[in-house]
């Protein structure tokens, strides 16, 4: 099973500001990885597939690149509703695994 | 717009048995693979099985293997998870959704139901 890894756990930024996320695959799942956001009380949402395509819907200032083991999630000018949980996911093997989070808080 | 309801959940004892469904709308059902996917606070998300779109191959991780089944009625619109010999680890909030065409990630998820197995 290929275990992914989140960091940091909890990211604490400024509105405004930029954040970045980083996940790392046990082993490379070549560019087959998604990021969801999570918010409290509500389902996961997909944002970035293929390590770096958005989603429909999703804003520009998202954006997601990487490959292999290591992967990135970046946030540019933080939006008040983008305080949320995220969530990494290998689907290169099965069984498809999540990362464990990252809390991303108000400063 | 696509809508995916879960059912079916609730307050059962080890060793015991629940049936949850998931009602999908919106889409084309039978053109897409579906799956379970389960959260705990602990254990974060863990995806539980998937079924393929009309051969109903089926998949399952090694923590639910022998114990969950996975089905779909194409007619119905529904996709199922049948779950025995719960355990106490098995409590968790169960997604049912739907698998993406570009790949096995998942595009659309319903709101959960709650398993909570407790005696």
């Amino acid at each position: 099973e290929i275990v992914m890894t989140q960091s940091p756990a909890t990211l604490s930024v400024s509105p405004g500001e930029r954040a970045t996320l980083s996940c790392r695959a046990s082993q490379s799942v070549s560019s087959n990885l998604a990021w969801y956001q999570q918010k409290p009380g509500q389902a996961p949402r997909l944002l970035i597939y293929g390590a770096s395509t958005r989603a429909t819907g999703i804003p520009a200032r998202f954006s997601g690149s990487g490959s292999a083991t290591e992967f990135t999630l970046t946030i540019s000018s933080l939006q008040s509703e983008d305080f949320a949980v995220y969530y990494c996911q290998q689907c290169d093997n099965w069984p498809y695994t999540f990362g464990q989070g990252t809390k991303l808080e108000i400063k | 717009q696509v809508q995916l309801v879960e059912s079916g959940g609730g307050l059962v004892k080890p060793g015991g048995s629940l049936r949850l469904s998931c009602a999908a709308s919106g889409f084309t059902f039978s053109d897409y693979y579906m799956s379970w996917i389960r959260q705990t606070p602990g254990k974060g998300l863990e995806w539980v099985s998937y079924i393929s779109s009309i051969n109903s191959y089926t998949y399952y991780s090694d923590s639910v293997k022998g114990r969950f089944t996975i089905s779909r009625d194409n007619a119905r619109n529904s996709l199922y998870l049948q779950i025995n010999s719960l355990r106490a680890e098995d409590t968790a909030v169960y997604y049912c959704a739907r698998l993406a065409a570009v790949g096995p990630l998942s595009d659309y998820w319903g709101q959960g139901t709650l398993v909570t197995v407790s005696s």
